[in-house]
């Protein structure tokens, strides 16, 4: 089955600064990546998400990249603030039929004013 | 939409008891997942069920779980009886997929299960 693999497991950044999580997959089928926000106590939540068709997605001041190639993805935060400060998962799925998300392990991202 | 609703939001129980964990997904979707996240092992798929019927329990620990979906607006989690090391933070998810793909899955707010 699928292994998704993230890193790193807990990143702190001063605010205004740009943080990066990579995750890593192992079926070369996979070809829907999205991204979740985990906020304390409450459950995750799809912040952006990319199909294998396209190589790059930006939503304001997250973005996401795809090198299936390479079998990895990112997940890019610019100019950080506090209240970016969670947990943060990538998961993968494929796309034949209905595919289950497998997530990645978690990044804390901690954003010091 | 008031999203995806689990009860209760925390439970506390001792080991050998019986613990039922509620779900109600959100209107119309016709996915529903449980899940199960712990620190050592992060977010564990445990089924999933499409149009109440369950399709893969593979991920469910033991026979002491089961889950049920009676109807599309409702499903349950049992652990019977529960140990120590089932204490964690249970979640439920919906989803409606378009075209028969994974999409989004909208997540509760979760129960955190203690086992003493």
């Amino acid at each position: 089955g699928e292994n998704v693999e993230q890193h790193p497991s807990t990143l702190s950044v001063q605010e205004g600064d740009s943080a990066v999580i990579k995750c890593t997959y192992s079926d070369s089928a996979s070809n829907y990546f999205p991204w979740y926000k985990q906020e304390l106590g409450k459950g995750p939540q799809l912040i952006i998400d990319i199909r294998s068709n396209v190589g790059e997605k930006k939503d304001q001041r997250i973005a996401v990249t795809l090198n299936k190639t390479a079998k990895h993805f990112s997940l890019h935060i610019t100019e950080t603030q506090p209240e970016d400060s969670a947990v943060y998962f990538c998961a993968a799925s494929l796309n034949s039929g209905y595919s289950t998300l497998t997530f990645g392990k978690g990044t804390m991202l901690l954003v010091s004013p | 939409d008031a999203g995806v609703i689990q009860s209760p939001r925390h439970e506390v129980t001792e080991m050998g008891q019986e613990v039922t964990l509620r779900c109600k997904p959100i209107s119309g979707h016709d996915y529903l997942f449980w899940y199960r996240q712990t620190m050592m092992r992060g977010l564990e798929l445990l089924i999933y069920f499409n149009n109440n019927v369950p399709i893969d329990d593979s991920g469910m620990p033991e026979d002491r779980f089961s889950a049920k979906m009676p109807n599309a607006s409702f499903s349950t989690l049992k652990i019977q009886p529960s140990e120590p090391r089932d204490s964690a933070v249970y979640f439920c998810a919906s989803s409606f997929p378009s075209g028969g793909f994974a999409d989004t899955q909208y997540f509760g707010p979760g129960t955190r299960l203690t086992v003493l």
